[in-house]
């Protein structure tokens, strides 16, 4: 089975960076994904690591080492608008298809 | 960009009811999945399938939930009778034809939030 942790809240000022750790254990790895999911929405699509490193888009960066089963999802600058929930989910692979495992997800409240 | 589709978007119902809830994936995308979502909690699958085919159902409650995708395109999740328990948002998402550009990546639509009373 698959086990992913991450920390059920954090809180953070407005313009300040904050790290969203993710850790998990898993077979037939095929990649993670970092969600973003406001309140009452769909979960929408922030970033995807499936090769050790760190992957960088605008304020959004996210980390992958495998070998620990770590990832991180680093926000900068924060906005308000940034006040959501940040769910990790491990792709794995098998007979052909491929599914998500997600964390219980992090709320994150950005504060003035 | 073309969007999953998911109706309704709301529902409340009486426990022992009959719900349906109805998905239109991305056009061409191979693969829909039907999570559960509980509040405080992500995403857990019930349910997917491979054009018409189910891949995994392991995760579905058989005895009253079912789902379909007959024509391998739009699919249904029935839930008969319902239960207070099953108070929930139910995701629907699509991903393309595994080999393809972004085969893993999951297209989530904007939910149905039900509540069982």
């Amino acid at each position: 089975g698959q086990n992913i942790d991450q920390p059920t809240e954090m809180t953070a000022t407005e313009g300040a960076i904050v790290q969203i750790n993710c850790t998990y254990q898993t077979s037939g790895f095929n990649g993670l994904f970092w969600y973003q999911q406001h309140a009452g929405e769909a979960p929408t699509f922030l970033s995807y690591n499936v090769l050790d490193g760190l992957e960088e888009k605008g304020r959004f960066s996210s980390f992958l080492s495998r070998s620990k089963g770590y990832s991180y999802l680093l926000l900068k600058e924060l906005q308000m608008k940034d006040s959501a929930s940040y769910l990790c989910a491990v792709s794995v692979s098998g007979a052909g298809s491929y599914q998500l495992t997600f964390g219980k997800g992090t709320k994150l409240s950005v504060i003035p | 960009e073309a969007e999953v589709a998911q109706s309704p978007r709301y529902k409340i119902t009486e426990k022992s009811q009959a719900v349906a809830f109805w998905c239109d994936p991305i056009s061409g995308h191979a693969t829909l999945y039907w999570y559960r979502q509980i509040l405080g909690q992500g995403p857990e699958l019930l349910v997917q399938f491979q054009d018409e085919s189910v891949v995994d159902d392991s995760q579905l409650p058989k005895d009253r939930f079912s789902a379909e995708r007959l024509k391998g395109v739009d699919s249904t999740l029935k839930i008969q009778p319902a239960e207070l328990g099953d108070s929930a948002m139910y995701l629907c998402a699509s991903s393309p034809h595994p080999g393809t550009s972004r085969y893993n990546e999951q297209f989530f639509g904007p939910g149905t939030r039900l509540t069982v009373l």
